[in-house]
């Protein structure tokens, strides 16, 4: 399975952007990167994803880098709402079997200050 | 909301008994997944299911079954459990099996064993 590298923890302050990095050096060519976040119990919450090219919904930016091995997940502005732990994950993109389920690392731990 | 309806919210038991976790998926969608997420071991995928039919298996104990019904919603059954297995299952759901479409999640089913 394809391993990402994330920050264990990070600070953000209320109202600044914030940039979420993530290393996954081994991708291949037709692994997506999704993004979820996991808010103080609840379950996961899908964010947003990407192959190629940046990624922009209500929620948050995906800036994938040109040669793919990173990618990063932008929160424009942090709310304290946007306290969570946030999973970078590389999806197959063959269909179904072992491709379809999420491998969940330990993500990382954002806190955000008032 | 995430549209998917896990129950019981809370469980709690004794070693040696069974119980059954309902999960309804997000109305339209087709395959339902099941995560187990404990303390010492994060969120690990346990078994997906597609329109009724086994997709993939993840690290589901054999004491462990699930099923998907005609009305698409799932049951995960845990038997002869132990301490070991209290935990948060969660359930989630997509549209289809492909690995680029998001996963919605659920709120879980906290299962104490005591």
């Amino acid at each position: 399975d394809a391993k990402t590298t994330q920050p264990n923890s990070m600070e953000s302050n209320e109202e600044e952007p914030v940039h979420l990095p993530c290393n996954h050096s081994t991708i291949s060519g037709t692994d997506y990167i999704h993004w979820y976040r996991q808010l103080p119990s609840q379950g996961p919450e899908y964010v947003i994803h990407g192959l190629t090219s940046n990624v922009n919904n209500r929620m948050a930016s995906l800036a994938i880098a040109e040669d793919r091995k990173s990618s990063t997940l932008i929160l424009h502005r942090a709310t304290l709402r946007d306290a969570a732990v946030y999973y970078c994950i590389l999806r197959g993109k063959e269909y179904g079997g072992s491709q379809g389920n999420l491998i969940f690392g330990k993500g990382t731990k954002l806190s955000v200050k008032p | 909301d995430s549209g998917v309806t896990q129950t019981p919210k809370h469980l709690i038991t004794a070693t040696g008994q069974r119980v059954t976790l309902r999960c309804s998926p997000r109305s339209g969608d087709l395959s339902v997944y099941w995560y187990q997420q404990s303390l010492d071991q994060g969120l690990q995928f346990l078994i997906q299911y597609y329109n009724g039919e086994e997709r993939a298996k993840g690290n589901i104990l054999e004491r462990f079954s699930a099923q998907q019904f005609p009305d698409l919603h799932s049951e995960l059954n845990l038997s002869s459990l132990e301490l070991g297995d209290s935990a948060l299952y969660f359930c989630a759901s997509s549209e289809g099996g492909y690995s680029n479409q998001p996963q919605h999640f659920g709120d879980g089913t906290r299962l104490s064993i005591l």
